[in-house]
């Protein structure tokens, strides 16, 4: 069964770094999401992404963020200077279509900010 | 906007026994309801929807939920549970629309099944 992947596991990075999660959505979905979960708390939504542009962001998504699909597969968040409080890990889903359509998670990226 | 409350952050319970998790939303529009399951270290797993139709809606691994559109709740049940229902499982609701369909989560409930 086709599933949504996500790379690395874990990245540990410096205050002030940028740093980059990658996920693989299932290939004929259209629709790509980030959410994170600080740890401890609930799941959060970031941003949606669909037809090349974002479609949906939270306050969280602040200028700090930036998502892209550089390539047919790849879906990427980027954060440009990281914070202590961006320490969480960051969840990538897909969804065949809008509407009733499932989204499918990855496995997370646990971002660790020293 | 929407909110989803899990009431119960940890429900311990002892194998073979019933166990209901229970979940609140609140909602100015229509929405769809969902289950997740989160076992240690892996990524989020649907374990059951409402979109319509039946409010009693079965899932995989012998889990069920009703909904209760007076009540607002979605609460989910497993008649007998095993060790391997161990796992954070998340109440979630997006609304019904045909765009980008965020979803709303609950903080989440710890099932902790005692052999």
């Amino acid at each position: 069964e086709p599933e949504v992947t996500q790379t690395p596991s874990h990245q540990v990075t410096q205050m002030g770094q940028e740093v980059i999660l990658r996920c693989v959505p299932i290939s004929n979905h259209l629709y790509f999401y980030w959410y994170r979960q600080i740890l401890g708390q609930k799941v959060e939504f970031l941003v949606s992404f669909y037809n090349n542009e974002i479609s949906e962001k939270s306050e969280i998504f602040d200028d700090q963020f930036s998502v892209e699909r550089p390539d047919g597969s790849n879906f990427t968040l980027k954060i440009r200077s990281t914070k202590l409080e961006d320490s969480a890990m960051y969840f990538c889903a897909s969804r065949r279509t809008g509407g009733t359509d499932t989204q499918y998670f990855g496995p997370g990226t646990r971002l660790t900010v020293l | 906007a929407q909110s989803v409350t899990q009431l119960d952050s940890q429900v311990p319970v002892f194998e073979e026994a019933p166990v209901e998790l229970r979940c609140n939303y609140s909602s100015s529009v229509s929405v769809y309801l969902f289950w997740y399951v989160q076992y240690p270290n892996q990524g989020l797993q649907l374990l059951l929807k409402y979109l319509s139709g039946s409010t009693l809606v079965k899932g995989i691994n012998g889990f069920e939920a009703e909904f209760n559109k007076s009540q607002t709740s979605f609460h989910l049940r497993k008649p007998s549970v095993h060790i391997s229902d161990t796992a954070e499982y998340f109440c979630a609701v997006s609304e019904r629309r045909n765009t980008g369909n965020q979803f709303y989560f609950g903080t989440g409930t710890s099932l902790t099944v005692i052999p």
